[in-house]
């Protein structure tokens, strides 16, 4: 069955700390991947995908990804994060006419 | 360009009533999906819309509907409406349907409250 997994359900980290954020899938086919994040009261923003390529895709407010097909991955990075960075943020991969979450990471950066 | 709004942005209903929800695309989209997110299940994908025609649907009961116009806007109801059905709904548009390349826009969502 198609799914996407975020083992971490909560990650705090000190402003200007690096960030990994985990994601895996169970997909048949070569996935088509996606990173979304959430800030409260809001609807989602496309942060980065991944569809063929390069593995290492570069997204917006400084993100990247990294897919891995042998280990079923596509981590979510950042070198420096700002307190703006804490939100819900959701991997996604495109299943059949839909796309399918994981159940989210809540990001929380300390002063 | 605008992107995608949906109204009303908050709804409180009291059970057994039913309620309709509507989504405008980003102009020139064609494609409007519907999800629902709840802290227990998370999101949830409701059903897909191309062109009027519903394409794709989750795994929800009837209560929910769909539809989609000719200028692409959609709107979805659910009828007899039930304690769990307390979401916040998001809309999606795309340029093609969820099998192609394009990525999905998601609107701010709206907050459905049933009492």
């Amino acid at each position: 069955a198609q799914s996407v997994t975020q083992p971490d359900i909560h990650i705090t980290v000190s402003e200007g700390a690096s960030l990994e954020l985990r994601c895996n899938y169970s997909y048949g086919a070569t996935p088509y991947l996606f990173w979304y994040v959430q800030s409260p009261g809001q609807g989602l923003q496309l942060l980065l995908k991944y569809f063929s390529g390069d593995t290492l895709v570069q997204g917006i407010k400084g993100f990247e990804a990294e897919f891995k097909r042998s280990q079923s991955s596509f981590n979510l990075r950042k070198p420096s994060v700002h307190w703006s960075d804490a939100a819900e943020y959701f991997c996604a991969v495109r299943g059949t006419g839909k796309l399918i979450f994981g159940q989210g990471t809540t990001l929380q950066v300390k002063p | 360009k605008a992107g995608v709004t949906q109204t009303p942005r908050y709804l409180i209903k009291t059970r057994g009533q039913q309620v309709t929800l509507s989504c405008s695309p980003i102009s020139g989209h064609r494609s409007v999906s519907w999800y629902q997110q709840t802290p227990g299940q998370g999101l949830q994908f409701l059903f897909e819309y191309f062109s009027e025609t519903q394409r794709n649907k989750g795994n929800f009961p009837g209560r929910f509907s769909g539809r989609q116009f000719s200028n692409s806007r959609s709107e979805m109801n659910v009828s007899t409406l039930e304690l769990g059905d307390s979401a916040l709904y998001l809309c999606a548009s795309s340029l093609g349907t969820s099998q192609s390349y394009n990525e999905q826009f998601f609107g701010p969502g709206t907050r459905l409250t049933v009492l």
